[in-house]
């Protein structure tokens, strides 16, 4: 148990579904993060919220929409979403933004096993 | 474009055997991570290292930041079945501010 809480666990979706992924954490930490794991490829980061702005968007496709109403609560909408869009989607939190410096740990979610027919 | 690269990708091996893996850059980094990812989990870190030549254990586990600050090396010693799973080392760049990067993730299967 490492204080945050991923749901759901499992999802399927056609390309055409509109479907959410949450995320909440119970640590008082200050940033979050969205992260997709990809089998044999790197973390790729997808966008970090630190006191609930947003603060990084690496370039991901609007077909994926983060919002963050508090500190606690990380969503990622999803919409008209592709195949290779299949993936492990992470959620984090740390104390601080670990971007902006220092050598803060990432708290990960189990995350979400997301796959797109 | 910042790559961190470990290697070996996929070792298997037998329970009380030693082993190492590796995380190798061109960039240098402010500080370096290890993390564990056990199957159906999140990745968890291990531990941190922030200085050129530092030497950290973990019990049978020892983890060494290269000189330059660009390379990382995990050591297991007598490794068991529960160390298995999915290890990733991050490194906070250097000239942007600690930004983590993530290398591939080296998958460790010990049989018993």
């Amino acid at each position: 148990e490492t204080g945050v809480t991923q749901t759901p666990r499992h999802l399927v979706m056609g390309m055409t579904n509109k479907k959410s992924l949450k995320c909440e954490q119970h640590l008082g930490h200050n940033a979050m993060y969205w992260y997709k794991q990809s089998a044999k490829k790197p973390l790729e980061l997808m966008f970090v919220y630190s006191l609930e702005e947003r603060v990084e968007n690496n370039s991901v496709p609007s077909r994926f929409s983060p919002e963050c109403p508090n500190s606690s609560h990380l969503f990622l909408h999803l919409h008209t979403l592709q195949p290779e869009d299949s993936a492990l989607y992470l959620c984090a939190s740390s104390s601080d933004r670990v971007q902006a410096g220092g050598n803060g740990e990432l708290f990960f979610g189990e995350g979400s096993r997301l796959t797109v027919l | 474009t910042q790559l961190l690269e470990q290697s070996p990708q996929f070792l298997s091996i037998q329970e009380g055997e030693n082993l190492t893996v590796y995380c190798n850059s061109s960039s240098v980094f402010s500080s370096l991570q290890w993390y564990r990812q056990e199957p159906g989990e999140g990745p968890v870190l291990l531990v941190t290292v922030v200085t050129g030549g530092e030497v950290k254990k973990l019990k049978r586990l020892t983890f060494q930041f290269g000189d330059a600050r660009k390379d990382s090396s995990l050591h297991i010693t007598a490794a068991q079945p529960g160390d298995t799973g999915l290890y990733l080392c991050a490194g906070g760049l250097y000239n942007q501010g600690g930004k983590l990067i993530f290398g591939q993730g080296t998958e460790l299967s010990v049989k018993p």
